[in-house]
């Protein structure tokens, strides 16, 4: 059975440009969670998707955003980058209590 | 609000050595606690969880850990260190309410194991 996965890997963005970032669940999950995790400051939630709604929200700006699409499938998007948003965002999905995490995406904002 | 204390940012075992990595939690209601690996440039696998069944929870890789409501800490240990334990651990609770699901994690125990 296929993991959790995310694209791209990596991710080079320039300040004050917008990323895109996706995630695939494991068959059958209908919630996918989104961190942060960013140097000292460990993981941080961010997104909390369940049948296409956004549930829960971490304390993150409003530049950060995302939707959960029909196949339960994710985007999170950042605007207007910053150079503190340069971090590993990882995505987890589950069907119940535990949460399966995917590689994640390395955004770098130069 | 449910918040997690890993203490110790790094430890260092022999290998062969005994592992304990510990985890104190507070929570407001009964918590779902986890704990995560994570290798270099790779995301987080899960090792084992309690979710108020057995006190004891064996997870993968030799690993498991005690959930002790009166001290409100879920420590890991594992009897014996392996080169391939190198990594970093991360303790996180939830509460799972239907509501309210998200991780909180601890910041971390980066464990490093010498031959």
């Amino acid at each position: 059975e296929a993991g959790v996965t995310q694209s791209p890997t990596h991710l080079i963005k320039t300040r004050g440009q917008q990323a895109t970032l996706r995630c695939s669940p494991i068959s059958g999950h209908t919630s996918v969670y989104w961190y942060q995790q960013a140097l000292g400051l460990g993981l941080q939630f961010l997104l909390w998707y369940d049948e296409g709604e956004e549930r829960n929200r971490g304390n993150f700006p409003p530049r950060f955003s995302g939707r959960q699409f029909p196949n339960y499938s994710s985007e999170l998007n950042v605007n207007a980058l910053e150079l503190e948003d340069s971090a590993l965002y990882l995505c987890a999905s589950s069907l119940y209590e535990e949460q399966y995490f995917g590689p994640g995406t390395r955004l770098t904002v130069t | 609000a449910q918040s997690v204390t890993q203490l110790g940012s790094h430890v260092s075992v022999s290998e062969g050595a005994l592992v304990l990595l510990r985890c104190n939690y507070s929570s407001s209601v009964p918590p779902y606690l986890f704990w995560y690996v994570q290798y270099p440039n790779q995301g987080l696998q899960l090792l084992l969880k309690y979710t108020s069944a057995a006190t004891l929870v064996k997870g993968i890789n030799g690993f498991e850990a005690e959930f002790k409501k009166s001290e409100t800490s879920f420590h890991l240990t594992k009897p014996s260190a392996h080169m391939s334990d190198a990594a970093e651990y991360f303790c996180a609770v939830s509460e799972y309410q239907g509501g309210s699901e998200k991780l909180v994690f601890g910041k971390g125990t980066k464990l490093t194991v010498n031959p």
